[in-house]
């Protein structure tokens, strides 16, 4: 089964400034989506970015933006000026036709 | 567009309990998943279904949970007997096809005393 892994359980950033949440998994695959989710306080699981293996350009939305490593089989995620409201459990997610897969997830401090 | 609708958003019960979660996924979708989730395993893969089909239950813990999907637009996941380690989020979510974002619901809390 594929496996996705979050190392870091927390991280804490500045307010305004840029933070990098890792992401690794493992897989035998080569057509395969990458996803990373936010789940605030509120519970809500809400789509950030979304890469497809196939596609060699990081994609980017807003202040988030991603760095593919199809080789590495690395999936990091970066926000840039970072904000208050950004404060969350990050997750890395997997997928495969109909399988999906979640890290542990990434608790993000965002302090004023 | 309404989104992944699930109910209970709460649910309190006594061990021993019959306990049915409901989802109705985003009209189109023909892909629908539960997940559990919990602070000491995460988000967990429970069941998913592809038009209505269960392709793979190997994440259902045991055989006290139990899944449905009769028709497109409805699924429901039972457990019975509930026991306190059913304690958890369980989250149903919806996509179109292989290869899209899944779209969650807001989740159903469920605590078994």
């Amino acid at each position: 089964a594929q496996t996705v892994t979050q190392s870091q359980p927390e991280m804490s950033v500045q307010e305004a400034e840029t933070v990098t949440l890792s992401c690794t998994y493992d897989t035998s695959e080569s057509d395969y989506y990458l996803f990373w989710y936010k789940q605030p306080p509120s519970r809500q699981m809400i789509l950030v970015i979304r890469q497809e293996a196939y596609k060699q350009q990081n994609a980017t939305e807003n202040r988030f933006s991603v760095n593919f490593q199809k080789a590495a089989k690395s999936f990091s995620l970066k926000i840039s000026d970072s904000q208050l409201g950004d404060a969350a459990m990050y997750f890395c997610a997997y997928r495969r036709n109909n399988d999906m897969r979640f890290g542990a997830g990434t608790r993000l401090t965002v302090k004023p | 567009d309404a989104g992944v609708i699930q109910s209970p958003r709460h649910e309190v019960t006594e061990m021993g309990q019959e306990v049915t979660l409901r989802c109705k996924p985003i009209s189109g979708h023909n892909s629908l998943f539960w997940y559990r989730q919990t602070m000491m395993r995460g988000l967990e893969l429970l069941i998913y279904f592809n038009n209505n089909v269960p392709i793979d239950d190997s994440g259902m813990p045991e055989d006290r949970f139990s899944a449905k999907m009769p028709n497109a637009s409805f699924s429901t996941l039972k457990i019975q007997p509930s026991e306190p380690r059913d304690s958890a989020v369980y989250f149903c979510a919806s996509s179109l096809g292989h290869t899209g974002e899944l779209f969650f619901g807001e989740g159903s809390r469920l605590t078994v005393l």
